[in-house]
């Protein structure tokens, strides 16, 4: 069974540059997950999709960031404009269950440096 | 709202010996779920064992198993016959099975094994 697939693997932008993350989870997985790492601590959830509805987006800086998930498959988080402090690991997950009861599981993540 | 302490930020132990990592929760919930996940350097989040707050019985999964208190809201995580691999950041998760069953990490501990 194929894993959840994150691209790029990493990024290096300027500040006030614009930068997008793509994730594609476990075939039949209802529920995706996008997570900020900042190094040092531990993932932070961003946004929450059940199929292609957001169920929590509450951590989730509107101003700049967005994500979209279309068809209920593979997702897209975008920043925009990108500041200094969005340097981080940008996880992606996915889990089987809708309501994500089930066990999440992760990709290898997207390594951001803003500059 | 939910946290998550963690409040052994390294570890370092010898291959073959036992370690414990420890990892405490605030909650007002009654059912959830906790998660110890494993992150090695530079590779993904793998789940390590989960456990049901429902079940007195605590969870097992080969070398690793959990220390579930409960009223303690107490999860801590031994690793027995410690090996070069178990080498990796270790996260302390907690889901709540009502709202958006959204999990919250701590902050994670640094575990070396040495040879």
């Amino acid at each position: 069974e194929a894993g959840v697939a994150q691209s790029p693997r990493y990024k290096i932008i300027e500040k006030r540059q614009s930068v997008a993350f793509w994730c594609n989870p476990i075939s039949g997985h209802a529920t995706l997950y996008w997570y900020q790492q900042i190094l040092g601590q531990g993932p932070k959830l961003l946004i929450q999709f059940q199929n292609n509805g957001v169920v929590d987006d509450s951590q989730l800086p509107k101003d700049r960031f967005s994500a979209e998930r279309l068809k209920g498959v593979d997702s897209t988080l975008k920043i925009q404009p990108a500041k200094l402090e969005d340097s981080a690991v940008y996880l992606c997950a996915s889990s089987y269950l809708a309501g994500g009861t089930d066990t999440q599981y992760f990709g290898p993540g997207t390594r951001l440096t803003v500059l | 709202a939910q946290t998550v302490t963690q409040s052994q930020p390294e570890m370092s132990v010898q291959e073959a010996e036992t370690v414990t990592l420890s990892c405490t929760y605030d909650t007002s919930e009654n059912n959830y779920y906790l998660f110890w996940y494993k992150q090695p350097p530079s590779r993904q989040m793998i789940l390590v064992i989960r456990q049901e707050a429902y079940k007195q019985q605590n969870a097992t999964e080969n070398r690793f198993s959990v220390n579930f208190q409960k009223a303690a809201k107490s999860f801590s995580l031994k690793i027995s016959d410690s090996q070069l691999g178990d080498t990796a950041m270790y996260f302390c998760a907690f889901m709540a099975t009502s709202g958006t069953y959204k999990y919250i990490f701590g902050t994670g501990t640094r575990l070396k094994v040495l040879a």
